[in-house]
This record gives structure tokens, sequence and C-alpha cells, in this order.
């Protein structure tokens, strides 16, 4: 079946700091990934659609210079918490559709990043 | 907007009990409905996807049900074992290829 990674698995930084987050799709091409949020007994939110070669679409209240995403391959897309805060602390995973089988297809998620700033 | 409702929030059964999570969703025209499990910390794990035109999937002791113009899903686990806690997410998709609105969830607990 389709795997997405997403790396790392964990990460604690200091306030003000920028922490990379990669999302890749192991065994297909993704020409679409999307980004979610999850905080503490809350539902995942959408932050934003990440397309190969062109810029993301940001949810309503999602800072878009404070998430820069970049998705430079169809495998591969990045989210970058610039200056991070303790209120970014939170669950991020990624998703990914597989360009193979167009619309009719499942999203498959990574595993989730959980990030601390301290 | 579309907006997706889970009850209830929290569910505790003795193993082997079968039970029923539900799903309500405020815009009836999607194009699928997903049910996925997640662990606590984890990622979320796909469990069934009802495309808009079918009524129900089925897989081992799960079964969805999608009755899409009421703007309901039901997930039936039968027999349900220890190994079924998890959180339980209910999520949408209103067009083909766009992304999921998620529901709260519903956190099982099944005591052996």
């Amino acid at each position: 079946g389709a795997v997405v990674s997403q790396h790392p698995s964990r990460v604690i930084c200091k306030s003000g700091t920028s922490v990379k987050i990669e999302c890749r799709s192991l065994d297909f091409q993704a020409t679409t990934m999307f980004w979610y949020r999850q905080f503490p007994k809350q539902s995942l939110m959408l932050m934003a659609t990440s397309n190969e070669g062109s810029k993301a679409t940001y949810e309503q209240g999602v800072e878009k210079d404070k998430f820069l995403i970049n998705h430079a391959s169809l495998t591969l897309s990045t989210l970058t918490v610039t200056s991070a805060h303790p209120e970014d602390s939170s669950f991020y995973i990624c998703s990914a559709r597989d360009l193979a089988r167009g619309l009719q297809e499942t999203q498959y998620f990574g595993p989730g990043t959980r990030l601390l700033v301290l | 907007k579309q907006e997706v409702t889970q009850i209830p929030a929290a569910l505790s059964v003795p193993e082997g009990e079968n039970l029923v999570l539900n799903c309500s969703f405020t815009d009836s025209a999607i194009y699928n409905l997903q049910w996925f499990r997640q662990d606590p910390g984890k990622g979320l794990t796909s469990l069934l996807l009802i495309q808009s035109s079918q009524r129900e999937q089925t897989s081992g002791r799960l079964n969805a049900s999608l009755d899409k113009s009421s703007g309901r899903s039901t997930l039936y686990i039968a027999a349900s074992q220890p190994g079924d806690s998890a959180t339980y997410l209910c999520a949408v998709s209103n067009q083909a290829g766009t992304a999921l609105i998620f529901g709260k969830g519903t956190t099982l607990s099944v005591s052996s």
C-alpha cells in the first residue's frame, strides 16, 4: 500500500527558532499534499494545501509567513514553522493523494510530527 | 461551511459488546466519507471509505453506513476487543481531491 513518511517524528525546540517538517510519499507520486494540525483533544484542522510546483493555499487564520510550505517535487513537501512559539506546540500531520489514482482515491496520512516549543 | 460532529465523545464498554459510533455532517453534498482510527500520539489508520453513491462498507468486524440525505454515518464494531481501544475519527470530503473535514472523534475504551 501507499506509504507516507514524516520526519522528524518528534521535535523539541526553543521559542524563536524555526523547525522544518518533511512529508514524503515513498512509493507514489503526489501532486497534492495536505497539512493538518491537531491540538490535544481536538480534531485535525486543515492548515494548507500544498501543490507541487506552485504556491500553497492556506486556510483562513493560518499565517502563510509563519508556516512556510514548499512542495518542490512530486514526493516531498516541507512545512517550516518560523519563529516558533509555545502556542505552536501541536501534532502536525500531512496527507498525500496518489497521482496515478486520480480523484477516485483516499488520502494517505503520514505518522505525524509532535512539536513542543519551550 | 461543512461541520462534522461525532457522538459520543467517549465510550467505555466491556469486551465482546457490539457498539455503534455516530457521525453527522451539516452539508449533505459530500464526495466521500471516511472512518479512521488514531492511537494515542500516533497518526491515522484508514478503516473504511464510503463514496457518496454507496450505502455501506464492511471490513472484518467493522461496518460503516452512510445516509447522505440525512447527513449521518455510523460505524458498527462487532464483538469489541481491548485492541479496539483508540480514538475513531470521521471525516468527509466535499469534492474530489480536496482536503478532509474531521470530527473531534470518539474515544473508545474496551475493557477485558
